[in-house]
């Protein structure tokens, strides 16, 4: 079974610019959610979907991030513009049907603000 | 409010000895807990997860243990191996809260050959 699949795995950008990160979820599974990790912090979450419907994103900040997830399937999240703390790895899980399931985690990408 | 805590954030065990994790929470009405390992430069890679009508469960070479009067859930690791070396969390959640994880800061495990 393929994992979860997230690109690109490096980004650089200079403050103020906008960057976007690609998420393919396992195959089948109808939750996913993008997670904000700071170093040496665990996971914080940012928004989960059900389907390409929004659950929660209580913790997303909505005057510069955006996330889609149009058909259900795979997802984007976008960020515009950058702030220096927005350097972090955004990771992306997908669980089977959300609730009190384990969630699969992407290697994340890793993004660096100068 | 709610936190999910370590208790450790470093353990250095030698090689084949057992290694033991500890992870407090502060949200009595959590029902559902997973322990991941993260190394370098990768996500975290599901352990093994516990419901709250449990307080063991265990796999292979690992036992998670929950004990809800304290709050407290713990990763045993038998047998530790080098390549248990990583940084390990904790994480807790709640049927309500729909899969909306806490993780705790984590505990870096380092393993002497």
């Amino acid at each position: 079974e393929a994992g979860v699949a997230q690109s690109p795995r490096y980004k650089i950008i200079e403050k103020r610019q906008s960057v976007a990160f690609w998420c393919n979820p396992i195959s089948g599974h109808a939750t996913l959610y993008w997670y904000q990790q700071i170093l040496g912090q665990g996971p914080k979450l940012l928004i989960q979907f059900q389907n390409n419907g929004v659950v929660d994103d209580s913790q997303l900040p909505k005057d510069r991030f955006s996330a889609e997830r149009l058909k259900g399937v795979d997802s984007t999240l976008k960020i515009q513009p950058a702030k220096l703390e927005d350097s972090a790895v955004y990771l992306c899980a997908s669980s089977f049907q959300g609730g009190n399931q384990p969630q699969h985690f992407g290697d994340g990408t890793r993004l660096s603000i100068l | 409010g709610e936190s999910v805590g370590l208790h450790l954030p470093t353990l250095s065990v030698q090689e084949g000895d057992n290694s033991i994790i500890n992870c407090a929470y502060s949200n009595s009405a959590s029902d559902y807990f997973i322990w991941y390992k993260q190394e370098s430069g990768k996500g975290p890679q599901f352990i093994i997860d516990i419901r709250s009508n449990m307080d063991k469960r265990q796999g292979q070479r690992v036992t998670v243990l929950l004990n809800k009067t304290v709050k407290h859930l713990s990763l045993q690791i038998a047998a530790t191996q080098p390549g248990d070396s990583a940084v390990y969390f904790c994480a807790e959640t709640n049927y309500n809260q729909g899969g909306k994880l806490i993780f705790g800061q984590g505990t870096e495990l380092s393993v002497k050959p």
